[in-house]
């Protein structure tokens, strides 16, 4: 139980281009998901985050207009790199809350999407 | 969040317990500690949590001092597969749930 996917695994783009990436809890419902980022040598930094039908909250140095991020169900949260630059070429991660009966209070973690951009 | 002092690196032979310490000396009451572990390229993995009491699930076992003021978790017999970054997060849980803050966590190497 408590899994957590995230789609693509890794995506190249060009500079100037969208991405999305997905993602899913499985098999338990997430009111609230997070969006970390890393960069090599790095820890994860939080960038965001999702609330189920709610915006998004913002880490302080994270532009919201360029790192969109959807809540839409209990089981999927979106984000998108607006107008990619090489600058956000990194191993974005998210996580998914779970606190349901049978699985313990804790936060599950996808298994990251790697993003370059050229 | 309270503040986690972890080493940078420890190494462990295959078959060995590794012992990994945490220092949390500011932990507040409803504050849990949590750890995580991240093998390289992947995300993080979560391995146990605990509050005041001893916890052993089936990958790890957490020992919490009686002053909460450190832990240590101990993985029975490391495998090489073991080898990653362990963090170590205090964190409240409950109603205050919310985001995890990363350190530098411990490197820990298992090696033949």
């Amino acid at each position: 139980g408590a899994v957590v996917s995230q789609h693509p695994s890794w995506v190249i783009c060009k500079s100037g281009t969208s991405v999305k990436i997905e993602c899913r809890s499985l098999d338990f419902q997430a009111t609230t998901m997070f969006w970390y980022r890393q960069f090599p040598k790095q820890s994860l930094m939080l960038m965001a985050t999702s609330n189920e039908g709610s915006k998004a909250t913002y880490e302080q140095g994270v532009e919201k207009d360029k790192f969109l991020i959807n809540h839409a169900s209990l089981t999927l949260s979106t984000l998108t790199v607006t107008s990619a630059h090489p600058e956000d070429s990194s191993f974005y991660i998210c996580s998914a809350r779970a606190g349901l009966a049978g699985v313990r209070e804790t936060q599950y973690f996808g298994p990251g999407t790697r993003l370059l951009v050229l | 969040d309270a503040k986690t002092t972890q080493p940078p690196s420890m190494d462990c032979a295959e078959g060995r317990a590794a012992n990994l310490p945490c220092n949390h000396s500011t932990i507040s009451g409803n504050e849990y500690v949590y750890w995580y572990r991240q093998i390289h390229s992947q995300g993080p993995q979560y391995i146990i949590h605990g509050l005041k009491n001893n916890e052993t699930n089936e990958m790890a076992s957490l020992i919490i001092t009686e002053d909460r003021k450190s832990s240590t978790l101990i993985l029975p017999h490391a495998t090489l597969r073991d080898t990653a970054v362990y963090y170590c997060i205090v964190h409240a849980g409950g109603t205050s749930y919310g985001k995890l803050t990363f350190g530098q966590g411990t490197i820990l190497t298992v090696h033949p």
